[in-house]
């Protein structure tokens, strides 16, 4: 089944206590991204990278890093996480030759750093 | 400063009824706009997307319509039904910025049966 996976779907964390959410698709896509989504916000977009070893900025990187190491993984860093960061985030990947909007999300992580 | 304006915030629709949701942007570069379907506890699914030199775009129930003078793009979805209910989310890309996907705020819709 094509789907991208994010690990944990839960996490409560304490205030720069360094974690990492991992997100891995099946579908050998190219292009992944990092969104956080907060009530009143909407998806906001924090990383993207468009193949291994390329990444770049997008709406709210700060307080973020990004890895891609290899072409299924993308994992999101929060290095000091601070109450902030609290956030519903998702992973999306997609094949470069659909349609940019043609994104597959992942299930979700819900975080809470107090 | 929201990129993509989204109106209304929440819509109650009597099954049947039509469901408009409404998006507007300032940026003339966007090139392509996206809607998506979240329901509750997963994530957004692309549920039907259009390119400005579109007036208008229908897929089964569901269509864009898009007014590139005046920037704003709408979703219509006719004769809504109990499943539709989730929230949508309009978005738009910038070409040259890769794949920066900049989405509207989001609308919660309800269906009354």
């Amino acid at each position: 089944e094509a789907q991208v996976t994010q690990n944990p779907r839960y996490l409560i964390t304490v205030t720069g206590k360094k974690l990492t959410v991992t997100c891995s698709q099946n579908m050998n896509h190219e292009y992944m991204s990092w969104y956080r989504q907060d009530p009143g916000l909407g998806l906001r977009q924090i990383y993207y990278s468009m193949n291994v070893e390329v990444t770049d900025k997008g709406d709210v990187p700060e307080g973020y890093k990004v890895s891609r190491k290899e072409k299924r993984n993308f994992p999101l860093i929060l290095e000091s996480p601070s109450p902030n960061q609290t956030s519903l985030y998702f992973c999306a990947s997609r094949d470069p030759d659909s349609g940019p909007g043609t994104q597959y999300f992942g299930p979700g992580t819900r975080l809470l750093v107090l | 400063q929201q990129q993509v304006k989204q109106s209304p915030q929440s819509l109650i629709v009597q099954k049947g009824g039509i469901s408009i949701i409404n998006c507007a942007y300032e940026n003339t570069a966007f090139d392509y706009f996206p809607w998506y379907q979240q329901f509750p506890g997963k994530g957004p699914a692309l549920l039907i997307a259009i390119r400005p030199d579109v007036s208008e775009k229908k897929e089964g129930r569901f269509t864009i319509s898009f007014n590139k003078s005046a920037k704003q793009f709408s979703l219509h979805i006719m004769d809504s039904q109990p499943g539709d209910s989730a929230t949508y989310f309009c978005a738009a890309r910038e070409k040259s910025s890769g794949d920066k996907l900049t989405f509207g705020t989001g609308t919660r819709l309800a269906v009354r049966p």
